[in-house]
């Protein structure tokens, strides 16, 4: 099963415009994850972000958690067309689960 | 090498066969997780070792997938009796530990006919 959800779907838009993707989750998580995928890949992790966090950056990419909301967005600035993927939101527990449990991602496309 | 290599990158077998699916983790990284993902969806959670013994085997369907991590290092995914279900991308990661980022194969995708 599933935790987490992702909004949009799908999102495409212009090179050089910023993109944002947005999680939400249902239970209580130690960290969030954002992961990326290219077409016939494997999973490539982005960024972490800690329960007691709010925001973080790494490069082009800024992250928010709130979770009050239960909630995280994903902010790609300056996109590329390398950028193109799908990026995918996944949550670690808090009750000693190690596992990490995946949203159903969001089908990003750059259009030169 | 220096990352997750699975084996093989494509297996198709015919229904009611039984496959072996590989995974050489990172060295050194004591976590190694399985996962499946169907087309246009996120990965699924299947098992999760720590060492040698499976320390979270909650998301293995049924009892016709079994997994293994004898040395605590190479994993292989075990499915008898296989059922057309069963496609998908079966994923394995590895990590250093609890609470680190985890680093993903290319996959290893599975079509049963």
């Amino acid at each position: 099963s599933q935790q987490g959800e992702e909004d949009p779907q799908a999102l495409s838009i212009q090179e050089g415009e910023n993109a944002t993707m947005n999680c939400s989750y249902k239970t209580s998580i130690n960290n969030l994850q954002w992961y990326r995928q290219n077409s016939g890949r494997g999973l490539v992790h982005l960024i972490l972000i800690r329960s007691n966090e709010r925001e973080k950056h790494s490069g082009r990419l800024r992250v928010t958690l709130d979770t009050s909301k239960k909630s995280s967005s994903l902010l790609i600035t300056a996109s590329r067309a390398a950028d193109t993927a799908s990026y995918f939101c996944a949550t670690e527990g808090i009750q000693g689960a190690q596992k990490l449990v995946f949203g159903q991602g969001t089908r990003l496309t750059i259009n030169p | 090498g220096a990352g997750v290599s699975q084996t093989p990158s494509n297996k198709v077998t015919e229904k009611g066969k039984y496959v072996e699916l590989r995974c050489d983790p990172i060295s050194g990284h004591t976590a190694l997780y399985w996962y499946r993902q169907s087309l246009g969806q996120g990965p699924e959670f299947l098992i999760y070792f720590q060492g040698t013994g499976a320390a979270d085997d909650s998301g293995l369907p049924n009892d016709r997938f079994f997994a293994v991590r004898p040395e605590g290092s190479v994993s292989t995914l075990k499915i008898q009796r296989t059922e057309r279900g069963d496609s998908a991308v079966y994923l394995c990661a590895s990590s250093l530990g609890t609470r680190s980022p985890l680093h993903f194969g290319n996959g290893t995708r599975l079509t049963v006919t």
